[in-house]
């Protein structure tokens, strides 16, 4: 199983519609991010969580919400889809513990499009 | 904000050539630069990390010239799996944060 898994993998939505995309981690990790990914670009951060009570923008926080539920869940919502939301975006964790090591643990991807 | 450029190539080599990749930054301080590897369709994940001036692990080179302001990764013997887009990534730190920004990817494809 996969260490750090998001759900859905795929999701197909009209304009308008609210839609949650769901990272759930078993890395014991405590920071939590969202990224999206368009084509040819890189990967732009959209929120990122430090611990169960810190939240921070990003880069294009715009347009979207998360929620830090518990250490091991960190969920990403659009509150009305627009296809320029249409991406493929990732969750990540990462553990300074160690100090900060420049890695991110990413889980497989969540493909949306927005009609 | 932290800038990186690449090249996006794509870069199409045969197998057993040695290709090299740059990455250009500004703005930044850091000490250390990361290589992250992503196949098609899939997750990144970590291939390389740059401290001081440079790293080495088995056919890959990575070197940090400060002075330029730009890190590169060698590849040599390529291999048809070294196929992918290499993402080259700076950190940096601010308002208590550490926060990683990425490049666009450079992408190769290792020909038979």
């Amino acid at each position: 199983d996969a260490d750090v898994t998001q759900t859905p993998r795929n999701r197909i939505t009209k304009t308008g519609k609210r839609i949650m995309l769901e990272c759930s981690q078993t890395k014991g990790h405590d920071r939590m991010y969202w990224y999206r990914q368009d084509p040819g670009l890189g990967l732009q951060l959209i929120y990122y969580s430090f611990d169960v009570k810190d939240i921070n923008k990003g880069e294009i926080s715009d347009g979207y919400s998360v929620s830090r539920q518990a250490q091991a869940k960190f969920s990403l919502s659009l509150e009305s889809a627009i296809p320029n939301q249409t991406a493929l975006y990732f969750c990540a964790t990462s553990d300074p513990r160690g100090g900060d090591t420049g890695e991110l643990f990413f889980g497989e991807g969540s493909r949306l499009t927005v009609l | 904000r932290k800038e990186v450029e690449q090249d996006p190539g794509p870069f199409n080599v045969p197998e057993g050539a040695t290709v090299a990749f740059n990455c250009t930054y500004s703005n930044s301080a850091s000490q250390s630069f990361f290589w992250y590897r992503q196949d098609c369709r899939k997750e990144p994940k970590l291939l390389m990390s740059v401290y001081s001036s440079g790293n080495e692990d088995g056919r890959f080179t990575a070197q940090l010239n400060r002075a330029s302001q730009y890190i590169s990764l060698l590849i040599r013997d390529s291999k048809l799996s070294d196929s992918a887009t290499y993402l080259c990534v700076l950190p940096y730190s601010g308002a208590g944060s550490y926060q990683l920004t990425f490049g666009k990817g450079t992408k190769l494809s290792v020909i038979p």
